[in-house]
């Protein structure tokens, strides 16, 4: 069965960090991946999305991840963080019947 | 509407009771997911629809869960004789087509708490 696992349940950073966020997932065929955020009292957004293709994906603000096949990881980084990326941070996969398969996502906290 | 739109917010249930959770997809899209997440871990797929008919039931507890989606009224979700361990946020999506490329957008959820 699919899985996805994220490796950092809470992170802290300052301003004008670099986050990375890891996702590894278990699946040995063709994969659709996702990072999804929730922000404080808000509704899961879409981030970014791979199919096939570049395997460096861009998102929106400012957020990118890298398909690494031969390591089964899909991770989110952002050079610069700031304070309003504070939120909880969701990989996921497509399983069969395009449901979506959640990892247990990353608590982000940004401090000025 | 141009979001997913979910009510009630908070639903609170004492055990034994029912509780019917619905879900308003974006108008135009003809794939509902529900989801749940217990205690903010890792979502976990119950059912999805095209249109009115089931597309894949597999995540469904079988004995107390119900679903449906009727033409021209929201879709439901419904817990009959609730237990504590049904306490969760549950989440509903749509998506416009089934395609792989296409996206899921979440709405607010409802909170459910069981007594």
């Amino acid at each position: 069965a699919q899985s996805v696992s994220q490796h950092n349940h809470h992170v802290i950073l300052s301003e004008a960090a670099s986050l990375e966020l890891g996702c590894n997932y278990s699946y040995g065929g063709t994969v659709n991946l996702f990072w999804y955020v929730q922000y404080p009292g808000q509704h899961l957004q879409l981030l970014l999305k791979y199919f096939s293709g570049d395997p460096l994906v861009k998102g929106i603000k400012g957020f990118e991840a890298e398909f690494i096949k031969s390591k089964f990881s899909f991770n989110l980084r952002k050079p610069s963080v700031q304070w309003s990326d504070t939120a909880e941070y969701f990989c996921a996969v497509t399983g069969g019947y395009n449901k979506l398969i959640f990892g247990a996502g990353t608590r982000l906290a940004v401090h000025p | 509407g141009e979001e997913v739109a979910q009510t009630p917010k908070h639903l609170v249930r004492g055990e034994g009771q029912k509780a019917k959770l619905y879900c308003a997809p974006i108008k135009g899209h003809s794939y509902v997911f529900w989801y749940q997440q217990v205690l903010k871990n890792e979502f976990k797929f119950l059912i999805s629809f095209q249109n009115e008919n089931v597309f894949d039931e597999t995540g469904m507890p079988k004995e107390r869960f119900s679903a449906k989606c009727l033409p021209n009224s929201p879709c439901s979700l419904e817990i009959q004789a609730t237990k504590l361990e049904d306490s969760a946020v549950y989440f509903c999506a749509s998506s416009q087509t089934q395609g792989i490329t296409d996206t899921q957008y979440f709405g607010p959820g409802t909170r459910l708490t069981v007594l």
